[in-house]
Parts: C-alpha cells; sequence; structure tokens
C-alpha cells in the first residue's frame, strides 16, 4: 500500500510569505525522500532531497525536514513567488528504486 | 542537454481502440520508466527497465498493456484496446544507473478516450 503522501490537497500563499508543505509517512525504515514540483502541463521535477541521517536540508530558497520520530516531513518555500505555483509531492524509493508518490498539495501562490 | 522526450503530447482515442506512447530517454541513462498519473494523484509506476530488460513489471496490467525497449535506448507503451479508465497522463523518466540517482521526467501524453 502507499507509504507516503499524506498531503493538505491545497494551500494558498501571499506572494512573499514563505510557504510550508506537509508529507506524512507510514515506513519507518524509510531512508530516503524526494520533493517534487510539478507545474500543468509538465512532468515532475526534482527540488530536492533528504536522507534519514539528516533532519534538515538546505537548497536555494528551499528548506526540507524530517522527523523521523513522527515519520513527517515538510518543504518549506522562502519568498514564495508566482513561479512557485505548482503540485509538489513528497516521493520515496523503494527497494526496487520504484518512486512512491504521495496525492501531492497543489500550492497557489496570491498576488 | 535535451531532457526525456515524449511524443504524442495529447492523444484522443475512442475505447477499444489501439494507442502508442513513444519516449526517448536522456542520452547515457540506462534506466527507463513509465509512469501513469491519473488526475489528482501522484504518479504510479508501470514499468522499470534496466537498458533492454523489463525488470520491474508488477503494475503493467498485462492483459491489454505492453511496453518494449529495443536496443536499451527509445521505448514504448501500447494499450490495446484501450479502456474508458485509461484516460490518464503517461510519464516516462530516466535515470542513471545505481541506487537513488535523480529519475527525470518527459513532459507526458495526455491520454482521452472516449
Amino acid at each position: 500500500g502507499e507509504s507516503v503522501g499524506l498531503h493538505l490537497p491545497t494551500l494558498s500563499v501571499q506572494e512573499g510569505d514563505n510557504s510550508i508543505i506537509n508529507c506524512a509517512y507510514s515506513n519507518s525504515a524509510s531512508d530516503y525522500f524526494i520533493w517534487y514540483k510539478q507545474e500543468s502541463g509538465k512532468g515532475p521535477q526534482f527540488i530536492i532531497d533528504i536522507r534519514s541521517n539528516m533532519d534538515k536540508r538546505q537548497g536555494q530558497r528551499v528548506t526540507v525536514l524530517l522527523n523521523k520520530t513522527v515519520k513527517h516531513l515538510s518543504l518549506q518555500i522562502a519568498a514564495t513567488q508566482p513561479g512557485d505555483s505548482a503540485v509538489y509531492f513528497c516521493a520515496e524509493p523503494g527497494a526496487a528504486r520504484q518512486l512512491t508518490f504521495g496525492s501531492g498539495t497543489q500550492l497557489t501562490v496570491l498576488p | 542537454e535535451a531532457g526525456v522526450v515524449q511524443s504524442p503530447r495529447y492523444k484522443i482515442i475512442e475505447k477499444k481502440q489501439p494507442v502508442a506512447f513513444w519516449c526517448n530517454p536522456i542520452s547515457g541513462h540506462n534506466t527507463l520508466y513509465w509512469y501513469r498519473q491519473n488526475l489528482g494523484q501522484g504518479p504510479e509506476l508501470l514499468i522499470r527497465y534496466e537498458n533492454e530488460e523489463a525488470v520491474d513489471d508488477s503494475q503493467l496490467p498485462k492483459d491489454r498493456f505492453s511496453a518494449e525497449r529495443l536496443k536499451g535506448v527509445d521505448s514504448t507503451l501500447k494499450i490495446q484496446p484501450a479502456e474508458l479508465g485509461d484516460s490518464a497522463v503517461y510519464l516516462c523518466a530516466s535515470s542513471e544507473d545505481g541506487p537513488y540517482n535523480e529519475q527525470f521526467f518527459g513532459p507526458g501524453t495526455r491520454l482521452t478516450v472516449l
């Protein structure tokens, strides 16, 4: 069954504010997670990843936090811009490298 | 460098008709994946190839779906006959060998079955 991806389906934020997108997973043995961004009409695009030996990883304007105790990860986007509007998925590669995606969160940036 | 190329981008067919999708992966990527994405959901893996060998096709509905990757480069995914429930976006992705390598996705083919 699905092991990742209990997302809130939608999130609206004002341009310039910070966004926080959450994801829960069920398999305590999961050791690697990836966040993808999917814009309308395009395939998913890698944003950032994190391994279970870390609890935080930062990229350009994005930060992923991993809480293994409660099996939760979040994607934080600083100073959200209109171009950030998209569906965001957390995903986990299984033992066979099969990516299991969550159901995604639609982020809408309001002017 | 060109990304993953898929064609056609859109396809509309009537039920019971056959349909085929084509994918050209990123040069040098030996691993190729086909995913299906239903509306409002995340992609789900259908089949994974290592070179020309299908190493994981457990989620491929084999009664009507088939795939091939001749010569270990381009791949085609076929549905015959199509059903209404096959309407979805079919995504192709590729990656380098080895665990945890990033999968690069193509733009997908949006299939509508009437």
